[in-house]
């Protein structure tokens, strides 16, 4: 069946301008993740949608960073006013259980660059 | 907070060799246990997980890894690595939040 998916693959952008990431969780999973992973460095948890619940977005390093979810299913995880440290892959993953402990599917990730 | 340490940044071993990578956690109560792997243009998948019971968990591909409480460690073992091994491979514990460690990549040489 299908994975996560997301979009773009590759984005480059100048410094200073919004980005838009989107995530295709997979079908009927309830909890959807965002993580950023830089360089050398390991996944840095973002926020946390679990169904109709009040995401948790303990994880966001600024309030540049937002994310919202539609409909329970279709992410998007935006970044204002972009900066250089922002250059990083950013990953989705979904599972079929809120909670962390259960088993989450990962998608390719969206690699951001600022220039 | 949580921490989650990876000794090893990079190891580089031939094919048929025993592999082990060190996972270490800073957590003292009840933790769930994961290491994920991601191999070249491909997803991070699961390896093998622990939630509670016996604290040597095989995992997929001939991977194990045991939970030792008192280390606060879980270590990471295959007793004979292939070339197609060769990966990115995270520890990860969830006390709240899922926290990763750094990864450390395994190169296998033919």
């Amino acid at each position: 069946g299908a994975g996560v998916s997301q979009s773009p693959s590759n984005k480059v952008t100048e410094k200073g301008k919004d980005v838009e990431l989107r995530c295709d969780p997979i079908s009927g999973h309830t909890a959807l993740y965002w993580y950023r992973q830089s360089l050398g460095q390991g996944l840095e948890f973002l926020i946390y949608f679990q169904g109709n619940s009040a995401p948790d977005k303990s994880g966001l390093p600024s309030d540049r960073f937002s994310a919202e979810r539609t409909g329970g299913s279709v992410s998007t995880l935006t970044i204002q006013r972009t900066q250089q440290e922002d250059s990083a892959v950013y990953l989705c993953a979904s599972s079929p259980v809120g909670a962390y402990s259960y088993e989450q599917y990962f998608g390719p990730g969206t690699r951001l660059t600022v220039t | 907070a949580q921490s989650v340490s990876q000794h090893n940044h990079h190891v580089i071993l031939s094919e048929a060799a025993s592999l082990e990578l060190g996972c270490n956690y800073s957590y003292g109560g009840t933790v769930n246990l994961f290491w994920y792997v991601q191999y070249p243009g491909q997803h991070l998948q699961l390896l093998l997980k622990y939630f509670s019971g016996d604290p040597l968990v095989k995992g997929i591909k001939g991977f194990e890894a045991e939970f030792i409480k008192s280390k606060f460690s879980f270590n990471l073992r295959k007793p004979s690595v292939q070339w197609s091994d060769t990966a990115e491979y995270f520890c990860a514990v969830r006390v709240d939040k899922l926290s990763f460690g750094a990864g450390t990549t395994v190169t296998v040489r033919a």
